[in-house]
């Protein structure tokens, strides 16, 4: 089974300053790790996802995470916020070779971009 | 043009009532999803559905029931509202049935029920 934790519920942030959003995920196989925004009133859609390869993903909107496999861990940064990116961000993972798309997701952290 | 539709958008209802939510997705993607968002922002799967199959069904109420009349739609049907009912519901997409996938999402229907 599978389980994500997202450490921060809450993380303001002034504009303009970079960000950090940390997930870590627990799995006893490999997984595939994915970051959702939230925007409020608004259904999920995708900020970036890791499959293989390259360690460092890039994503929409200038966000990118890490997959660190040894600290089980996908943390997603954006070196300068702007009042827009305010929302909920979801890390969610699914199983390598799973067949079924079901995602887990973590708990969310709320990004509040204050001027 | 939405890619993922739901309606209602709000739904407010008595305890013990039947209501349905209905989802259409115009990707022309071979699998949905219903998820349910709590009052403290938790997702959760509920269903999925490939080709028309049902190929997941979590530890969710039979009161509950999914029903999907063809691939580009999946509604939820709920009967017997209860309190605890009361979240967010999406419905999502995705082009196959693998976890790598990209899943789209709609905006909601928020469904309070009194």
């Amino acid at each position: 089974a599978q389980s994500v934790t997202q450490l921060d519920s809450q993380v303001p942030v002034f504009e303009e300053a970079p960000v950090e959003l940390r997930c870590n995920y627990s799995s006893s196989v490999s997984v595939y790790l994915f970051w959702y925004v939230q925007y409020p009133n608004q259904g999920l859609q995708l900020l970036l996802k890791y499959l293989s390869g390259s360690t460092l993903v890039k994503g929409i909107n200038g966000f990118e995470a890490e997959f660190n496999k040894s600290q089980t861990s996908f943390h997603l940064r954006k070196p300068s916020v702007h009042i827009s990116d305010t929302a909920e961000y979801f890390c969610a993972v699914s199983s390598y070779g799973g067949s079924q798309g079901n995602l887990i997701f973590g708990k969310g952290t709320k990004l509040s971009v204050k001027p | 043009d939405t890619a993922v539709s739901q309606t209602p958008k709000y739904l407010v209802t008595q305890m013990g009532n039947d209501k349905s939510i209905k989802c259409e997705q115009n990707l022309g993607h071979d699998t949905m999803y219903w998820y349910k968002q709590d009052s403290k922002k938790f997702l959760k799967i509920m269903f999925s559905y490939n080709n028309k199959e049902l190929i997941i069904n979590e530890t969710v109420p039979n009161r509950f029931s999914p029903k999907s009349p063809d691939k580009a739609h999946l509604n939820l049907h709920i009967n017997s509202l209860e309190l605890g009912d009361s979240a967010v519901y999406f419905c999502a997409s995705s082009h196959w049935v693998q976890a790598q996938e990209t899943q789209y999402f709609g905006p909601g229907t928020r469904l309070l029920v009194l």
